[in-house]
């Protein structure tokens, strides 16, 4: 079975500040998909980053950074400089190769208050 | 873009109505999912299909049912409504699993029901 932890149920930083949402996973699947969802006030999950676990390379948006560690099972996300704009739920999950059509594993979400 | 819409973003209902949601993607989507997020337990999936006419039981399925008649159009339908199923609803859709990116899935907007 799979699973997906963010142990930080909430997080509040003041603009500008750096902040780092943590995701951890299990499965004993050797390909599986990690992924970052984001979810305004508005209620839509939108989807910020796909990795595979053959892809341990860090990657770089803008402002969003994923750090990919297969040796600590961990895909976390840091936001730099932290904006307003960037308060909402963030959810980690994942889909293990063995997994029948693509079914995700979410965390329990991570709620993110950037105050101004 | 990917599009995922649902047909409504609130909606009301009595106890023991029989309650349509409706999903539509317009992306060719092999795999469509539904669902249901509530604070504290996260996002869990309660149907899902892989073609049309077929369907597998997600997570939580009981009280739920769901029809694919078209590629595009994926339907849940709460055959009595009662008040545990106030909750949002999401809607997603992806391509085969072992494609490569196309694996993410993409989410509509959310649909908030009511039970009364």
């Amino acid at each position: 079975a799979q699973k997906v932890t963010q142990a930080q149920t909430e997080i509040s930083v003041v603009e500008k500040e750096d902040v780092t949402l943590d995701c951890v996973y299990e499965t004993r699947d050797t390909t599986y998909y990690l992924f970052w969802y984001k979810q305004p006030p508005s209620g839509e999950l939108v989807f910020l980053i796909r990795r595979n676990s053959f892809d341990e390379q860090n990657e770089i948006s803008g402002r969003y950074s994923w750090n990919f560690q297969k040796s600590t099972s961990s895909f976390n996300f840091t936001i730099t400089a932290s904006q307003v704009v960037d308060s909402a739920v963030y959810f980690c999950a994942l889909i293990a190769g063995g997994t029948s059509y693509g079914k995700l594993t979410f965390g329990q979400g991570t709620i993110l208050t950037v105050h101004p | 873009d990917v599009k995922v819409t649902q047909s409504s973003r609130y909606l009301v209902k009595r106890t023991g109505e029989k309650v349509f949601l409706e999903c539509v993607q317009d992306m060719d989507h092999e795999n469509m999912f539904w669902y249901r997020q509530d604070p504290g337990l996260g996002l869990r999936l309660i149907y899902f299909s892989y073609d049309v006419k077929m369907k597998e039981k997600g997570d939580i399925p009981e009280g739920y049912s769901v029809s694919r008649e078209k590629k595009e159009r994926f339907s849940l339908i709460l055959e009595s409504a009662s008040t545990n199923q106030t909750s949002m609803y999401l809607c997603a859709s992806s391509s085969m699993p072992g494609q490569g990116s196309r694996e993410t899935q993409y989410f509509g907007p959310g649909t908030r029901l009511l039970v009364l």
